[in-house]
């Protein structure tokens, strides 16, 4: 079945430094989408990409969608101790599924 | 700005008891969806709606598990008998098309099963 791979699981850095995480598919997505869940909290959106190869952009955070459209990456600029999250990829099925990856824990030390 | 409901928030019951979760998704969101999420885990699909109608249970362990959708709007998950690998945070999520536009999720009900 589909599958979403995401790395690294955790990530502890220092507040001002860089993140990214990376998230892969065994099969060609239909789009994907991006997730931040707090602590004791649910998944709220962050953003979609349906592009091949397309990159968008929030503030200080960068999307992007390979070119075969089977993997992605989001991107954090300085981070921030607001960014402590877990950040899912789910990849989109042609009939409106969302396979979730485990996501990648960020903690962001002040 | 509309919000998916969910309750309880959270559910406490010992194995092999029934228990129910309830589900009012986002007005007029046709598509709705039934997660569970482990602890350190993503959340897993395990039942889409399209109105009224299963689109995918594939994942739904139908000897224990059942949902509902009955007039198109509102759901509720069963789980009969409760086993102790069932403690998960339990989360619906509505989309107004199930193509396009992002899941909005609900607050979730997190089970513990003794």
């Amino acid at each position: 079945g589909q599958q979403v791979m995401q790395i690294p699981q955790y990530q502890h850095v220092q507040e001002g430094e860089d993140f990214t995480t990376y998230c892969n598919s065994s099969t060609t997505l239909s789009n994907i989408q991006w997730y931040k869940q707090r602590p004791g909290g649910h998944p709220v959106f962050l953003i979609q990409l349906v592009k091949s190869g397309e990159v968008k952009k929030q503030k200080r955070l960068t999307f992007q969608f390979g070119e075969a459209k089977k993997n992605s990456s989001l991107h954090i600029t300085a981070t921030q101790t607001t960014d402590v999250g877990t950040y899912f990829c789910a990849g989109g099925s042609t009939l409106g599924r969302l396979y979730f990856g485990r996501g990648t824990q960020l903690t962001v030390w002040p | 700005e509309a919000e998916v409901a969910q309750s309880p928030r959270y559910k406490i019951t010992e194995k092999s008891q029934a228990v129910a979760f309830w589900c009012d998704p986002i007005s007029g969101h046709a598509t709705l969806y039934w997660y569970r999420q482990i602890l350190g885990q993503g959340p897993e699909l395990l039942v889409q709606f399209q109105d009224e109608s299963v689109v995918d249970d594939s994942q739904l362990p139908k000897d224990r598990f059942s949902a509902e959708r009955l007039k198109g709007v509102d759901s509720t998950l069963k789980i009969q008998p409760a086993e102790l690998g069932d403690s998960a945070m339990y989360l619906c999520a509505s989309r107004s098309r199930p193509l396009t536009d992002t899941q909005y999720f609900g607050p979730g009900t997190r089970l513990t099963v003794l």
